[in-house]
């Protein structure tokens, strides 16, 4: 089935450093990518999303790119902040198919 | 501002109780969907409905039901609550005929343990 694999965490970074999360993807068709984020206390936020291949999903500073030849969904930051402490879920959705599948999450903590 | 608005942020249950999380969504949006989110395990689908009345099951619907009487409003109901039950449970909402694909509005979130 359709499905979503994240790097585990927990990742902790120093303010301004570079954030990667690694998300690929199995799908039986082509797939919308999403990343969410999840703030302490918070509910899931859309971050980010890509609809076909070699589109950049980009918002906050967060960039990712859908890419097709490796099935992945990489979410990038080129300098974080300590309010990026956050869980970051990559998600996918196929067709006209009304469900979301999330990766199992990633914990991001920055330290100041 | 557009809202999912999940009764409690945070519930205390017996085992054996009946359990029941309520979700309300004031978007006027067809679809809405229950989740439960574990460490590990990111965020599994219990049911979801696309219309007043209708319902699917997701992927681990056992142990579970749901109501949609109206359109603004989605329950989820655990029939006897078991231990195995603690979780936190997100709602979430997501309109139809909008161009493909739309982000859901997710709820804060309840945090239900049984003990």
């Amino acid at each position: 089935g359709d499905s979503v694999t994240q790097m585990e965490g927990p990742v902790t970074l120093s303010e301004e450093a570079f954030l990667t999360i690694n998300c690929t993807y199995t799908a039986t068709g082509y797939p919308s990518l999403f990343w969410y984020v999840q703030y302490p206390g918070e509910g899931l936020q859309l971050l980010l999303k890509a609809t076909k291949a070699d589109d950049k999903g980009s918002n906050k500073g967060f960039e990712a790119t859908y890419r097709k030849e490796t099935t992945s969904f990489h979410l990038e930051k080129g300098s974080v902040q300590v309010s990026d402490s956050a869980v970051y879920f990559c998600a996918l959705s196929v067709g006209n198919d009304y469900k979301l599948s999330f990766g199992a999450g990633t914990t991001v903590t920055v330290r100041a | 501002d557009v809202k999912v608005t999940q009764s409690s942020r945070y519930l205390v249950k017996r085992t054996g109780e009946k359990v029941f999380l309520e979700c309300v969504q004031d978007m006027d949006h067809e679809n809405m969907f229950w989740y439960r989110q574990d460490p590990g395990l990111g965020l599994r689908l219990i049911y979801f409905s696309y219309d007043v009345k209708m319902k699917e099951k997701g992927d681990i619907p056992e142990g579970y039901s749901v109501s949609r009487e109206k359109k603004e409003r989605f329950s989820l109901i655990l029939e006897s609550a078991s231990t195995n039950q603690t979780s936190m449970y997100l709602c979430a909402s997501r309109p139809t005929g909008t161009t493909r694909p739309h982000g859901y509005t997710f709820g804060s979130g309840t945090r239900l343990t049984v003990v």
